[in-house]
Order: structure tokens, then C-alpha cells, then sequence
């Protein structure tokens, strides 16, 4: 079955860039839409954004201006840019498959099917 | 935008059953598909209900959704509990621009 997996640096310093990917294995990129949600330690889920696999993005408007989500179909991954961290961006980061009701431009109403584990990064110098 | 409100804690007894509610702060429930999402300690989360009220393969029939337009409000109820029902759970929606809403999370002790 697919599965996903983060991997990325576990601390990153303040006002630089937060970079994590995300590998898909067990399936194709192909055909799905893929998201990135974040969770700060001991608080609630907060979508960051998701991306389709021919590369058309939605973004969380709160982050909007910091972050950048790319799809590499060729290595079956996608990847999370955050620039200008601080202490606040420390959470921990999961990618998820998002499936359902979503069409070639947008995601209406899907749900997330399938969830990485998660990687920790804190932002500390 | 709008808000996702959830109850920051719900307990219940194994065998009854509770429900966790999640209201829309402006703009119809039903105007766009509600999800939950079961996270367990130190887990990744996982779905439980899909599109206000369908179950993923694999998720007992002890869970269920709905929403009421009455009060704009979307709910999961669990019926038979059991302590590994012990968890967070999170409802979820979206947007006019197709962006994703998060609620708060309510947190479920079985004791």
C-alpha cells in the first residue's frame, strides 16, 4: 500500500529556510493531490498547503507569503519550503495524500487517506 | 474565513456513547464536505469519517457523522466505547478558495 515518509533537517535556525520532502512509495504521484500539515508541540493541526501532482498549489493564507510547494514526478516526492522560520514555525510536520472529492483544479472536498509519521523541526539557533 | 469549534475536552465511560460536535463560525456546514480525524499519542492522525458521514474501510461502525443546518454544526458520535477510542480528534473543512480549515481538536478520555 502507499506510504509516505518526511525527511528534512531536524532543527533549522531562525530566519532561515525550512526545507522537508516528502517520498511516495508504494503507488504513483500521479493523479492525486498531496498536503502539508503541521502540528506545534501540544496544540491542534494546521494545514500549511497542498499541491497537485502537475504542480498547481493552494496555500494556507496565513503562511502564504513564506511557503513553497513543489512536485518532482520523476522521484515521486514533494517537497515544503517555509523561509524566514522562527521559534513559532517548531512543530511537527506531516505530508498526507489527499483523495476524494477534488477535481484537475482544486480540491473541494477531499480528505486526507494517507498520512506520513511525521519529522519534528524546531527552529532554535 | 471561517472558524472550526470544537469542545477542548469530552469524557465518557467504555460501553456509552459520546458525541463531539464542530461548528462552523459563518457560512453554511453544508456547503463544503466535513471530516474527522482520529489522533492518537504521539501518532499521525488518521481518517474516520470522510465527507460528513462515510467511513473509510477499516473504521468501525461505532463511528458515525452527521451535520444539522440547524445549528451549523457537524458531529461525530462513537457509540460502544472503548479505551483505545482514548484520542484527539479533529474536524476539518474547506473554504470558498478550496483551502483547508482545521477545528481545535477535542480531546476524548474513556475512563
Amino acid at each position: 500500500q502507499v506510504q509516505l515518509q518526511e525527511s528534512g533537517p531536524g532543527l533549522v535556525k531562525p530566519s532561515e529556510t525550512l526545507s522537508l520532502t516528502c517520498t511516495v512509495s508504494g503507488g504513483s504521484i500521479s493523479s492525486y493531490y498531496w498536503s502539508w500539515i503541521r502540528q506545534p508541540p501540544g496544540k491542534g493541526l494546521e494545514w500549511i498547503g497542498y499541491i497537485y501532482y502537475s504542480g498547481s498549489t493552494n496555500y494556507n493564507p496565513s503562511l502564504k507569503s513564506r511557503v513553497t510547494i513543489s512536485v518532482d514526478t520523476s522521484k515521486n516526492q514533494f517537497s515544503l519550503k517555509l523561509s524566514s522560520v522562527t521559534a513559532a514555525d517548531t512543530a511537527v510536520y506531516y505530508c498526507a495524500r489527499v483523495t476524494g472529492y477534488c477535481s484537475s483544479t482544486s480540491c473541494l472536498g477531499g480528505y486526507m487517506d494517507v498520512w506520513g509519521k511525521g519529522t519534528t523541526v524546531t527552529v532554535s539557533s | 474565513n471561517f472558524m472550526l469549534t470544537q469542545p477542548h475536552s469530552v469524557s465518557e465511560s467504555p460501553g456509552k456513547t459520546v458525541t463531539i460536535s464542530c461548528t462552523r463560525s459563518s457560512g453554511s456546514i453544508a456547503s463544503n464536505y466535513v471530516q474527522w480525524y482520529q489522533q492518537r499519542p504521539g501518532s499521525a492522525p488518521t481518517t474516520v469519517i470522510y465527507e460528513d458521514n462515510q467511513r473509510p474501510s477499516g473504521v468501525p461502525d461505532r463511528f458515525s457523522g452527521s451535520i444539522d443546518s440547524s445549528s451549523n454544526s457537524a458531529s461525530l458520535t462513537i457509540s460502544g466505547l472503548k479505551t483505545e477510542d482514548e484520542a484527539d480528534y479533529y474536524c476539518q473543512s474547506y473554504d470558498s478558495s478550496n483551502q483547508m480549515v482545521f477545528g481545535g481538536g477535542t480531546k476524548l478520555t474513556v475512563l
